[in-house]
């Protein structure tokens, strides 16, 4: 079945600066990749996500790349801010045969400091 | 619109007892997925429930299953608990099954703890 692995576990920044979160995935048949974000004690948020006929997807100060030919995905935020800290999980799903649930990465704790 | 809701917030259970873990999806989402969040481990998918049928399960024991209702609301039924099943237990709903690509909604969780 998929596995995901997601690297680094931990980051921490200064405010102001560029964070990178990489996710490799194991099924080239994987086609659809969201990241979450999950706050201290509270439930995952979807931020963004992309599918795999797209390379690049945007959305304000949250980049997500696809590299399908690697097999790799990462998650870029710009111009940190302290509430950007919180943990970020990637994930994958694999549509062989009935399909999957979502596979996740076992998560990033980002601390932005000021 | 409710959001994906949990119940209980909190279960205490002792070893070898049975747990019972309740959600709601959003109204209109068919599907509903059960993940294990415990320390350091990330999200581990347990299960996962279409129009009333187990599409798929993780790498888990038999003693973790579950159904799925006609008014789509799920539960997950933990047996013979063990002291490693203590864990946060997510539920998320979203629309369509199989071959459709949907963010998941997350509910708050059950934190289960067994002593």
């Amino acid at each position: 079945g998929e596995n995901v692995e997601q690297h680094p576990s931990t980051l921490s920044v200064q405010e102001g600066d560029s964070a990178v979160i990489k996710c490799t995935y194991s099924d080239s048949a994987s086609n659809y990749f969201p990241w979450y974000k999950q706050e201290l004690g509270k439930r995952p948020q979807l931020i963004i996500d992309i599918r795999s006929n797209v390379g690049e997807k945007k959305d304000q100060r949250i980049a997500v790349t696809l590299n399908k030919t690697a097999k790799h995905f990462s998650l870029h935020i710009t111009e940190t801010q302290p509430e950007d800290s919180a943990v970020y999980f990637c994930a994958a799903r694999s549509p062989r045969g009935a399909g999957t649930a979502l596979i996740f990465g076992k998560g990033t704790t980002l601390s932005v400091s000021s | 619109e409710a959001g994906v809701t949990q119940s209980p917030t909190h279960l205490i259970k002792t070893r070898g007892q049975q747990a019972t873990l309740r959600c709601s999806p959003i109204s209109g989402h068919t599907s509903v997925y059960w993940y294990q969040q415990a320390l350091g481990l990330g999200l581990q998918f347990l299960l996962w429930y279409d129009e009333g049928e187990e599409r798929n399960r993780g790498n888990f024991p038999p003693r973790f299953s579950g159904r799925q209702f006609p008014n789509y609301s799920s539960e997950l039924n933990v047996n013979a608990l063990e002291l490693e099943d203590s864990a946060l237990y997510l539920c998320a709903s979203s629309l369509g099954g199989a071959g459709v690509d949907y963010g998941y909604t997350f509910g708050s969780g059950t934190r289960l703890t067994v002593v």
